[in-house]
């Protein structure tokens, strides 16, 4: 069964630092999400993607946050400069068409920020 | 706006008892309601789904669930808990197709032998 999969699953970084979070989604699939989780509370909308462009984007979602599908594959969020609060796990999704409900969802990154 | 809450953070069943896990929504509009679970270092993996068609919904390993509207709730049940059945279980809504879901906190769920 096709799966949607995050690199790297475990990232420490230090304060200030940038990351790029990874995700391959599956491959007929053309609508992209983020969603954070941090650590004791519930996961969170962050932003969706579709055709190269954000569709939607929560109050989380700064400047310091970006979304881009490079290589008509990767699916990456980078965080420019980050903060302690920004240490969480880190969810991709994808659904196959603006129809469908079902987010089908990747391992998750855990980030800590330090 | 929609909001979802499920009361209880965690349960815990003795192998081969019923399992409840609650569930309770707000919505303005006829949502589409899911259970997701994750165990440990996999991702988050959709049980079952109701989007507006038959109100008991059977999921997979042997779960299933039950809107009931006049009680915004949807909760999700098994006749009879295993082992593998230990993870943490998410309750969520949507609007419609392509919008950001809404997560419940989260119920872990043990299992004891």
């Amino acid at each position: 069964e096709p799966e949607v999969t995050q690199t790297p699953s475990h990232q420490v970084t230090q304060m200030g630092q940038e990351v790029i979070l990874r995700c391959v989604p599956i491959s007929n699939h053309l609508y992209f999400y983020w969603y954070r989780q941090i650590l004791g509370q519930k996961v969170e909308f962050l932003v969706s993607f579709y055709n190269n462009e954000i569709s939607e984007k929560s109050e989380i979602f700064d400047d310091q946050f970006s979304v881009e599908r490079p290589d008509g594959s990767n699916f990456t969020l980078k965080i420019r400069s980050t903060k302690l609060e920004d240490s969480a796990m880190y969810f991709c999704a994808t659904t196959m068409d603006r129809e469908e409900e079902t987010q089908y969802f990747g391992p998750g990154t855990r980030l800590l920020v330090l | 706006a929609q909001s979802v809450t499920q009361l209880d953070s965690h349960v815990s069943v003795s192998e081969g008892t019923p399992v409840l896990l609650r569930c309770n929504y707000s919505s303005s509009y006829s949502p589409s309601l899911f259970w997701y679970v994750q165990h440990p270092n996999k991702g988050l993996q959709l049980l079952l789904k109701y989007t507006s068609a038959a109100t008991l919904v059977k999921g997979i390993n042997g779960f299933e669930a039950e809107f009931k509207k006049s009680e915004t709730s949807f909760h999700l049940t098994k006749p009879s808990a295993h082992m593998s059945d230990a993870a943490e279980y998410f309750c969520v809504v949507s609007l419609s197709g392509n919008t950001p879901l809404v997560f419940g906190k989260g119920t872990r769920l043990s299992v004891i032998a």
